[in-house]
């Protein structure tokens, strides 16, 4: 059972444009979510992230915004930019209480692939 | 810079071998995770380790075992590889949440090992 889903495998933007990312879940424990870019044969970069209690977080460029009630989520690129183009990863972790702190399994969608077009 | 070093980026073997991939990390990270990245699937975690020689497993540990001796050192270890366990392998490493405060704590990646089991 898919508990992160990303539905769109890719999407293509002209550069200057509005890049917009979704994320679906299903399981209402989870604590925060984040947004991780992978270029090819490089790891994943960790880019933002939001708590459950907030609906939207912005750094720069990147804005994440959550629906709670919609278990939904979204990654904005403004302006989008050549360099923006990879693979990005929505994920979602449950936070819970090991050793002598607190840490996670993070669960990943299946990916989106973003090409943004000069 | 948190830096990841995953013991190879290209690794082929047999099927039946014994298969060690090897994870070490140098900002001290209590936390040391390995994932499958196949397409489609996003990433999958394996195992993962909180502590010194403590593990967890992930959500698709079957097949795999890992080994946690040192602090820096994090080994993934393929019992019998098989052709299913083609596939490309990221360890992760973060620091453990003392402070009960919830936050979050992204997790910092290797460039990963493509392994081809033939």
């Amino acid at each position: 059972d898919q508990q992160v889903k990303q539905n769109s495998p890719s999407l293509s933007v002209q550069e200057g444009r509005i890049s917009i990312l979704n994320c679906d879940y299903t399981n209402s424990m989870f604590d925060y979510f984040l947004w991780y870019k992978k270029y090819p044969a490089e790891g994943p970069t960790f880019l933002i992230s939001i708590s459950s209690i907030k609906d939207k977080n912005e750094d720069g460029r990147f804005t994440v915004f959550l629906n709670k009630s919609a278990k939904h989520l979204s990654l904005h690129i403004v302006p989008s930019q050549p360099g923006d183009s990879a693979v990005y990863f929505c994920a979602a972790i449950h936070v819970r209480n090991y050793g002598s702190g607190n840490t996670g399994k993070l669960i990943f969608g299946q990916g989106t692939t973003l090409q943004v077009k000069p | 810079d948190v830096k990841v070093t995953q013991s190879s980026r290209y690794l082929v073997k047999r099927t039946g071998e014994k298969v060690f991939l090897e994870c070490v990390q140098d900002m001290d990270h209590e936390n040391m995770f390995w994932y499958r990245q196949d397409p489609g699937l996003g990433l999958r975690l394996i195992y993962f380790s909180y502590d010194v020689k403590m593990k967890e497993k992930g959500d698709i540990p079957e097949g795999y075992s890992v080994s946690r001796e040192k602090k820096e050192r994090f080994s993934l270890i393929l019992e019998s590889a098989s052709t299913n366990q083609t596939s490309m392998y990221l360890c992760a490493s973060a620091p453990l949440d003392r402070v009960r405060t919830f936050s979050n704590q992204p997790q910092h990646f290797g460039d990963g090992t493509r392994l081809s089991i033939l």
